[in-house]
């Protein structure tokens, strides 16, 4: 079946320091990929998403990019901020008209001054 | 335009007592999905409602009832709740069920079954 894998938490940085959460999938056929980002005591919130191979899905800072040939969609920021900590979840949605989400373990980012 | 609203907020159940989780959303959305969130499991999809009338079992749904009301509404019922349905349960809605379409998520109801 479907299945997505994250990298493990927590995972503590510095300001300004390089992100990177790791993602990769199982899935047949061709699924959208997303991140979707929760803040301490709140729902979660689309932060990015790719619907096909080779897009790539920015925001705020953020990147990730749908390769299929790796089965990855890892999330990238350059300079991370301290408003930047939270846990951060990947996810598909397979070609099914269902929109069924299927989540990995999420990943907690804390970001130290 | 509130987006999801979710309540409660916190509840406190002893085994074997029901409940009502109440979902509303407020974007005309077609689809609406019910997820519970534990630790290190990411969130699993308990039910969904592809469209107003229908409703499908997700990964988890002993345990679970649901109903679509209408359009705006989804609801999940606990008929008799056991303490390992203790977790977070978050609605959300999204346009349609097509894959590339964002959900928007609920606040969360924080359940705990002693």
């Amino acid at each position: 079946g479907n299945s997505v894998t994250q990298m493990e938490g927590p995972v503590t940085l510095s300001e300004e320091a390089f992100l990177t959460i790791n993602c990769t999938y199982t899935a047949t056929g061709y699924p959208s990929l997303f991140w979707y980002v929760q803040y301490p005591g709140e729902g979660l919130q689309l932060l990015l998403k790719a619907t096909k191979a080779d897009d790539k899905g920015s925001n705020k800072g953020f990147e990730a990019t749908y390769r299929k040939e790796t089965t990855s969609f890892h999330l990238e920021k350059g300079s991370v901020q301290v408003s930047d900590s939270a846990v951060y979840f990947c996810a598909l949605s397979d070609s099914s008209n269902t929109g069924k989400l299927i989540f990995g373990q999420g990943t907690t980012l804390q970001v130290k001054p | 335009n509130a987006g999801v609203t979710q309540t409660p907020k916190f509840q406190v159940l002893k085994t074997g007592q029901s409940m009502t989780l109440q979902c509303a959303q407020d974007m005309n959305h077609n689809s609406m999905y019910w997820y519970r969130q534990d630790p290190g499991m990411g969130l699993r999809l308990i039910y969904y409602s592809a469209s107003e009338g229908t409703t499908d079992k997700g990964e988890v749904p002993n345990g679970y009832n649901v109903s679509r009301l209408n359009k705006r509404e989804f609801s999940l019922r606990l008929e008799s709740a056991a303490p390992s349905q203790t977790s977070v349960y978050f609605c959300a809605s999204s346009a349609t069920g097509a894959p590339y379409n964002e959900q928007f998520f609920g606040p969360g109801t924080r359940l705990t079954v002693l």
